[in-house]
């Protein structure tokens, strides 16, 4: 398996919503991702995973809650959005700190809107 | 945070053509890698050339890199309707082996061709 799988694929929510977006991975990744991608914009990282512990976070704000219940799964919660938030929320894994390059496999994203 | 940009920002040609993409970054790096993006979907890696390296070669592609200028090229060769897509640089920079193991991705370039 050499795929990250994320849902749902398309998710609207109001800005006193709480939803979660999931992201699966079987291929012993020990490095998860969570990126923002606005429209005709780069990828924008969020937060790092790293053997399950939460090594990098961009000064995301609070609204968005990165888990990480085991090294195949991570989930980011959503709570209270803007509509700003709108925008491609892209998971990826790599093989993690002890490969020798980090080449990232992505997910097909989920689409967010916040209205 | 982005790191670099890229140009052209968009790029048509006809089929059968070739097609150049440029990358510059700001700071060190360990590693430069170009993605590729179809419209609203994940990004797929395309091929790595580390700091210590000038040239990769993989089928069509073909990639430059002057670390004295901070630039990266990337040449598609023969293009193809099916190459129409936005393509990204990405940087893991000199931090590396302190775990800070994340991409930061280039402006991109939009390429459409034309069958």
């Amino acid at each position: 398996d050499t795929e990250v799988t994320q849902t749902p694929k398309h998710l609207v929510m109001g800005m006193t919503n709480k939803k979660s977006l999931k992201c699966e991975q079987h291929m012993g990744h020990r490095a998860m991702y969570w990126y923002k991608q606005k429209a005709k914009k780069p990828p924008e990282l969020m937060f790092v995973y790293s053997y399950e512990k939460l090594s990098i976070n961009e000064s995301v704000p609070s609204r968005f809650s990165p888990e990480c219940p085991n090294s195949s799964l991570l989930n980011l919660h959503l709570h209270a959005l803007q509509p700003e938030d709108s925008a491609l929320y892209l998971c990826a894994s790599s093989p993690g700190p002890s490969s020798g390059a980090n080449v990232l496999t992505f997910g097909a994203g989920s689409r967010l809107t916040v209205l | 945070s982005q790191q670099g940009e890229e140009d052209p920002q968009a790029l048509s040609i006809q089929e059968g053509e070739n097609a150049t993409m440029n990358c510059s970054y700001k700071t060190s790096i360990n590693n430069l890698q170009w993605y590729r993006q179809n419209s609203g979907r994940g990004l797929v890696h395309l091929i790595l050339i580390r700091s210590n390296e000038r040239e990769k070669h993989s089928g069509r592609l073909r990639v430059t890199l002057d670390t004295s200028k901070k630039s990266s090229s990337l040449l598609i060769t023969a293009s193809r309707a099916a190459d129409t897509a936005s393509y990204f640089c990405a940087t893991a920079g000199s931090a590396w082996d302190t775990g800070r193991r994340a991409l930061t991705f280039g402006s991109g370039t939009r390429l459409q061709v034309q069958p």
